[in-house]
C-alpha cells in the first residue's frame, strides 16, 4: 500500500521562526519519488522538490530544506527563518516507479507565519 | 509562458445541470490529470489521460466525463450524476504517466459551486 500522512494539520509561527513540517511515506517499492507542494491562497500547488529513493542527501535551496530518512520513512521540510509569503498549505506526495505516475498525496500542512 | 490555463476561475452550477471546466496546457506534455479538492482533505484524482483519444478512471470518476481530442486540451464535465460536486479542481500535466515519478505540474485551479 501507497500512503503518506501529513500529522501536521495548522501550524503557526512568528516571522523569522523556523518551523518543520513532517512528512512520513508508506511504500512496498524499492524505487520510489517524494515531492513537495506548495498551494498559496490563489489554489495553484506549486512544485518544490523531486527526490528519489536513492539519494538521500538533504538538499537546501535558500531557506529551504529537506530532509530525506529512508530509516524512519520521512520527509522532512524546515523553512528557515521564515517569512509571511511562506503561509500556505503544504503537500508532500508519494510516487511509486512501478505503479504509472499514480501520486498519493497526503492531506495538508497549513502553516501561518504571524508578522 | 508555458502552461497550465484552467478556465473559469469560479463557477456557480444549479443542481441537475452539466457544467464543463476547461484544461489548456502548451508544456508537450503527453499526461494530463484531473484533481478534486476539498476542504482540510489531499488531492483525489477524478481521471487522467496519458494520450490523445485515451483515458482512465482514477478513485473517484463517478459522476465526471472527460475527453481528449488534442494533446493539449483535456475537458472535464461535471455531470448532474455528482453527488456533491462542490469543490475545488485542479487539472495537472506530467511528461508521461506510464513511468512513475514524473514531477506534476497543476493549473490554478477552478471553484465549483453548486447553488
Amino acid at each position: 500500500a501507497q500512503k503518506v500522512t501529513q500529522a501536521q494539520t495548522e501550524i503557526s509561527v512568528v516571522e523569522k521562526e523556523d518551523v518543520t513540517l513532517d512528512c512520513v511515506y508508506e511504500t512496498r517499492d524499492t524505487t520510489y519519488y517524494l515531492f513537495w507542494y506548495k498551494q498559496p491562497p490563489s489554489g495553484e500547488l506549486v512544485f518544490l522538490i523531486r527526490r528519489n529513493s536513492f539519494d538521500e542527501q538533504n538538499e537546501i535551496s535558500g531557506r529551504y530544506s529537506w530532509n530525506f530518512q529512508k530509516s524512519t520513512s520521512s520527509f522532512n521540510f524546515t523553512i528557515t527563518a521564515s517569512q509571511v509569503v511562506d503561509s500556505a498549505v503544504y503537500f508532500c506526495a508519494l510516487s511509486g516507479a512501478n505503479t504509472g505516475n499514480q501520486f498519493y498525496f497526503g492531506t495538508g500542512t497549513s502553516l501561518t507565519v504571524i508578522p | 509562458d508555458g502552461g497550465i490555463t484552467q478556465s473559469p476561475k469560479y463557477l456557480f452550477r444549479k443542481e441537475g445541470q452539466n457544467v464543463t471546466l476547461s484544461c489548456e496546457q502548451n508544456l508537450n506534455h503527453d499526461a494530463m490529470y484531473w484533481y478534486r479538492q476539498d476542504p482540510g482533505q489531499g488531492l483525489r484524482l477524478i481521471y487522467y489521460s496519458q494520450i490523445v483519444n485515451d483515458f482512465q478512471k482514477g478513485d473517484i470518476a463517478e459522476g465526471y466525463s472527460v475527453s481528449r481530442e488534442k494533446k493539449e486540451s483535456f475537458p472535464l464535465t461535471v455531470t448532474s450524476a455528482q453527488k456533491n460536486p462542490t469543490a475545488f479542481y485542479l487539472c495537472a500535466s506530467s511528461i508521461e504517466v506510464v513511468v512513475g515519478g514524473n514531477t506534476i505540474y497543476f493549473g490554478e485551479g477552478s471553484w465549483l459551486t453548486v447553488v
